[in-house]
């Protein structure tokens, strides 16, 4: 079955120190691999995505993400977090040619001032 | 960037009425679009798939009669939720993609939510 987990709920940091929310996928074939972020009573704003290429993707706000094939792994990471990443953080996976988008069960990150 | 609008953004009503609840792309033509459903801390749910011009697919367990969408052109869909009761309240989240040649194909973009409330 094609699934993706993020395995810690809640993830605390604190600020200017570097943060890594993870991600890993089960999915047939290349996937399409991406992350959102969620603030409260909002919708998901795309972050960043892999789809093909180099593994390290740079995304919005000074987010990027590697992509690693041999650990199925697609982790979000950001050298120095701020205050305001305070959010809730999905991966998300489409298989190649799938139609539909995989999330996982989101990642609630905590910046400490 | 791609933009989603969606409206109301917050709305409570009494048990057994009607609520609709619009989806637009505002700068491209979604062809596809997504209807999800998130209870409180808690992923997203899909509940349905709209395509332009054609019925809805629902996801199982997704009552098609109490949950009706209809895709009449290629930036409007519509949720409406029948005969609401108070265990329809929830935060629903609709998303699109570009499927347009000069778009980004690969990328759903997301509303800003709706809170249904029912009394």
């Amino acid at each position: 079955a094609q699934s993706v987990a993020q395995p810690e709920d809640q993830v605390n940091v604190a600020e200017g120190n570097p943060l890594t929310v993870k991600c890993t996928y089960s999915v047939s074939g290349n996937p399409y691999l991406f992350w959102y972020v969620q603030y409260p009573n909002r919708g998901l704003q795309f972050l960043l995505k892999y789809i093909t290429g180099d593994n390290l993707v740079k995304g919005s706000y000074g987010f990027e993400a590697e992509f690693n094939k041999s650990q199925t792994s697609f982790h979000l990471k950001k050298p120095s977090a701020l205050v305001s990443d305070s959010a809730l953080y999905f991966c998300a996976v489409r298989p190649l040619g799938g139609f539909k988008t995989i999330f996982g069960a989101g990642t609630r990150l905590f910046v400490k001032a | 960037g791609a933009v989603v609008s969606q409206h109301p953004s917050r709305v409570i009503c009494k048990s057994g009425t009607s609520v609709k609840i619009e989806c637009r792309s505002l700068d491209f033509q979604a062809t596809t679009m997504f209807w999800y459903r998130q209870f409180p801390k808690q992923s997203l749910m899909l509940m349905a798939t709209s395509n332009e011009g054609s019925k809805a697919t629902y996801e199982q367990g997704v009552e098609k009669d109490k949950f009706l969408i209809n895709h009449a052109s290629l930036t409007l869909s519509t949720l409406t939720v029948t005969s609401a009761h108070p265990e329809d309240s929830s935060f629903y989240i609709c998303s699109a993609r570009d499927q347009g040649l000069a778009g980004d194909s690969d990328t759903q973009y997301f509303g800003p939510g709706t809170r249904l409330t029912v009394l």
